[in-house]
């Protein structure tokens, strides 16, 4: 079964300090691993999509990485505006492109 | 930028009755899904749909649920009959193929 692991739960950090959300994995065969950003009352807005180890996306303030096991989104200088829950998805081969979830970062940034 | 449109926003029915959410998506996306969230959990995958036919169910989508597409443009999702624990955000989600799938904002289903 796949499963998806996302620390810490909830992450919280003041303007312009700069982190990084972690999801780890495991699925049989990875097609691609999302990641998704969530706001209140809203459904997930894609982020970015990465498929093999190695691989880097950026966007912003945003950077993803992906491992073999594990992706991280970087945040460099955050601003209030970045607040969201972040939420990381993997889609496995052989599937018919289901997408299995983790929980969540809930990133709260202070002005 | 297109996107994914869900009816209603909101939903209260009473617990046995029948409901349908509606969604639309984007217009040349061929695969569609749909997704719940119960209030607190992760976003859990329910049903896939390409050419006119499941292609993928979960455990959660057993016989009270169906779906279908019933013409070009609306993609439906039906409870036959609802339960307390159907109480949920549903998510309709299309992408045209194993690329990022598109999500709409939900309909909130309330059972009472």
């Amino acid at each position: 079964e796949d499963q998806v692991t996302q620390s810490p739960e909830a992450l919280r950090l003041q303007e312009g300090e700069s982190s990084s959300l972690n999801c780890s994995y495991t699925v049989s065969g990875l097609r691609g691993l999302f990641w998704y950003r969530q706001d209140p009352g809203k459904g997930p807005e894609f982020l970015f999509t990465l498929y093999s180890a190695g691989e880097e996306k950026e966007k912003e303030r945003l950077k993803a990485t992906l491992t073999k096991k594990e992706s991280f989104l970087h945040i460099t200088a955050p601003k209030p505006e970045d607040s969201a829950t972040y939420l990381c998805a993997v889609q496995a081969a052989g599937s018919n492109y289901k997408l299995t979830f983790g929980k969540g970062t809930l990133l709260t940034v202070n002005p | 930028e297109p996107e994914v449109t869900q009816t209603p926003s909101h939903q209260v029915t009473q617990m046995g009755q029948e409901v349908i959410l509606r969604c639309v998506p984007i217009s040349n996306h061929l695969y569609f899904y749909w997704y719940r969230q119960i209030l607190g959990q992760k976003v859990e995958f329910l049903v896939s749909f390409y050419n006119n036919e499941i292609s993928e169910k979960s455990e959660i989508f057993d016989d009270q649920f169906s779906v279908e597409r019933p013409d070009g443009s609306n993609f439906t999702l039906k409870i036959r009959s609802t339960k307390l624990e159907d109480s949920a955000m549903y998510f309709c989600a299309s992408s045209e193929a194993a690329g990022p799938q598109h999500f709409g904002d939900g309909t909130r289903l309330s059972i009472l």
